[in-house]
């Protein structure tokens, strides 16, 4: 079946640093790749999603780039705030597991100031 | 602008009892699902509805039953409660089971069980 692997965190990082969060995935055929963030005490949110190979998702600030030769769609900023603070989860939608989702473990990020 | 509401917030439990998490989306979607959370884990879903009157098993389903009640409403039922079903429990709801739309995910519910 389909599976999501996320880099363990927490990732602890200074305001303004560099923010990669690695995402791969192990599923065939037709895909839709997400990241959802998850504030403190709330649900998931949508943060960005790619519906085809090579497509580019991008939000806030954020970006991910689905490459099938790699399986991977890693999340990306340039500048973290403190306001980023949260756990984020990638996601994918397709192959095995048809319309359902399959979520990775969720990497906790934290910024300081 | 309510999306999906989930009750209760949190809830403690003794081990053998039951009870019923209530989750509501007005957003006129079609297809509901009840998710768990464990630390590590990611989210896994238990069960689903497509579309009001069906109702499917998910990855995680023993232990767990389901009503969709009407387009609205989708409640997720413990018969008797075990410890190892503590968990954050998410209700989401999307347009269609199909397609690229996103999932809404209300803001959990807090379960421990004792």
């Amino acid at each position: 079946g389909n599976s999501v692997t996320q880099m363990e965190g927490p990732v602890t990082l200074s305001e303004e640093a560099f923010l990669t969060i690695n995402c791969t995935y192990t599923a065939t055929g037709y895909l839709s790749l997400f990241w959802y963030v998850q504030y403190p005490g709330e649900g998931l949110q949508l943060l960005l999603k790619a519906t085809k190979a090579d497509d580019k998702g991008s939000n806030k600030g954020f970006e991910a780039t689905y490459r099938k030769e790699t399986t991977s769609f890693h999340l990306e900023k340039g500048s973290v705030q403190v306001s980023d603070s949260a756990v984020y989860f990638c996601a994918l939608r397709g192959g095995n597991a048809g319309n359902m989702l399959t979520f990775g473990g969720g990497t906790r990020l934290m910024v300081k100031p | 602008n309510a999306g999906v509401t989930q009750t209760p917030k949190f809830q403690v439990l003794k081990t053998g009892q039951s009870m019923t998490l209530q989750c509501a989306q007005d957003m006129n979607h079609n297809s509901m699902y009840w998710y768990r959370q464990d630390p590590g884990m990611g989210l896994r879903l238990i069960y689903y509805s497509a579309s009001e009157g069906t109702t499917d098993k998910g990855e995680v389903p023993n232990g767990y039953n389901v009503s969709r009640l009407n387009k609205r409403e989708f409640s997720l039922r413990l018969e008797s409660a075990a410890p190892s079903q503590t968990s954050v429990y998410f209700c989401a709801s999307t347009l269609d089971r199909g397609g690229n739309q996103p999932q809404h995910f209300g803001d959990g519910t807090r379960l421990s069980i004792l």
